[in-house]
């Protein structure tokens, strides 16, 4: 069964400091993975999805980036962090966008910039 | 833009009322629609979802959803809380660049016992 995993569970970084945040899927082969931040009264916010390694797409502009150095590895970084980027980061994974399936999430990481 | 909305933030109920929580979307596409839920410290997991066929979909612990198509809803109900539906609920449906999931701003339910 696929499983998809998350880490750290929670971080506390202060302002200026890089980041990153590892997402690693397990029992599947190219799946499509995504990052999501999830903001209070904002919902989930996507940021970042990739269909395959190497090949990274940016939904909203930001401090962030993101890597795909491996087939089930999605990696979300940032080189100084803003006060702004705290919030709670879920990655994601499905066999395709439109997957009739949805998507399965991480369990996240609660990410607090001070 | 495609869009995904959800009318309430925060709903309070107490145990056996009924529930029915909104949401609209706006895709002219093929609709795939989701409901999501978030129990306090868990991860987000998949309440039920419609894809096709019978508008009136059934998902885990009584929870259903009708999707009506004239009215771009999908609204969430359940006939009978209990204190454990305490929890956020997330809608969300096709949309971004290539149709990736976008979800609502979520809704708050609290049961009281």
């Amino acid at each position: 069964s696929q499983t998809i995993h998350q880490w750290p569970a929670t971080l506390v970084q202060p302002v200026g400091s890089p980041l990153s945040l590892e997402c690693t899927v397990e029992g599947t082969s190219n799946p499509n993975l995504y990052w999501y931040r999830q903001a209070a009264g904002r919902g989930l916010q996507l940021l970042f999805y990739s269909v395959g390694i190497g090949q990274i797409s940016s939904e909203v502009p930001q401090n962030l980036s993101a890597s795909r150095p491996q087939d089930r590895q999605f990696i979300l970084s940032s080189k100084k962090l803003l006060l702004s980027d705290s919030g709670f980061y879920l990655c994601a994974w499905s066999q395709h966008p439109g997957d009739s399936k949805g998507y399965t999430f991480g369990s996240g990481t609660r990410l607090t910039v001070v | 833009a495609q869009s995904v909305s959800q009318h309430n933030h925060h709903v309070i109920l107490s145990e056996a009322a009924s529930l029915e929580l909104g949401c609209n979307y706006s895709y002219g596409g093929t609709v795939n629609l989701f409901w999501y839920v978030q129990y306090p410290g868990q991860h987000l997991q998949l309440l039920l979802k419609y894809f096709s066929g019978d508008p009136l979909v059934k998902g885990i612990k009584g929870f259903e959803a009708e999707f009506i198509k004239s009215k771009f809803s999908f609204n969430l109900r359940k006939p009978s809380v209990q204190w454990s539906d305490t929890a956020e609920y997330f809608c969300a449906g096709p949309g971004g660049s290539q149709g990736n999931l976008i979800f609502g701003k979520g809704t708050k339910l609290s049961v009281k016992p």
